[in-house]
């Protein structure tokens, strides 16, 4: 267990919907990231956040956003849903920035499934 | 930019035969490199990351990884394989500032099959 949750493990929604992912970093940690593993692009980071801020953003469509809220849970908003976003997203969170290597640890992931 | 190669998509071994798991990475700044494993259903677990110290690199579940900057190459070994590291096993790069942060660019992956 590495202490990272995300919430709900699986999705099943229509083209067109729009679904929340949910994760909550390792205690202490301040940094969250997204990714999204998918069977023709392999894991792709999407967005990263620090203490509230987003730090860096990577091959994020437009129709997702994420933020992370005080408590430093974070939350990736999927809209206008297409077949090609059925994917897992995963969550990992790392204590800092980082800038210094330091370990991201992954939660179990949210599999959604675009029908 | 950063990218990572993993040179083989499945690898397949007898339990107890050497692992040899290959990963070249490309970054034009020193890079953080990292070998996670994902079990089915699974999350990605970190087995040990290269951080500019020690060139050979221990991790856990008796694996091992050596960073050489001169072929750029950071292949995962274990002396005897087990049943249990049957897997996938990705390599990733981050490198260390810029406006990248923390971000890891992953290889494909590389499937792990240990026959009895």
């Amino acid at each position: 267990d590495s202490g990272v949750t995300q919430t709900p493990k699986h999705l099943i929604t229509a083209t067109g919907q729009r679904v929340t992912l949910r994760c909550s970093p390792r205690s202490g940690d301040l940094s969250v990231y997204w990714y999204q593993q998918s069977l023709d692009q392999g894991l792709q980071f999407l967005i990263q956040y620090y203490n509230g801020e987003e730090r860096a953003k990577g091959n994020i469509l437009e129709r997702f956003s994420a933020q992370q809220f005080p408590d430093l849970h974070s939350e990736l908003n999927l809209s206008s849903l297409e077949l090609g976003d059925s994917a897992l997203y995963f969550c990992a969170s790392s204590a800092r920035a980082g800038r210094t290597g330091e370990t991201q640890y992954f939660g179990p992931g949210t599999r959604l499934l675009v029908l | 930019a950063q990218s990572v190669t993993q040179l083989g998509s499945h690898v397949s071994v007898s339990e107890g035969a050497l692992v040899l798991l290959r990963c070249n990475y490309s970054s034009s700044v020193p890079p953080y490199l990292f070998w996670y494993v994902q079990y089915p259903n699974q999350g990605l677990q970190l087995l040990l990351k290269y951080t500019s110290a020690a060139t050979l690199v221990k991790g856990i579940n008796g694996f091992e990884a050596e960073f050489k900057k001169s072929e750029t190459s950071f292949h995962l070994t274990k002396p005897s394989a087990h049943m249990s590291d049957a897997a996938e096993y990705f390599c990733a790069v981050s490198d260390a500032g810029g406006t990248s942060y923390g971000k890891l660019t992953f290889g494909q992956g590389t499937i792990l099959t240990v026959h009895p």
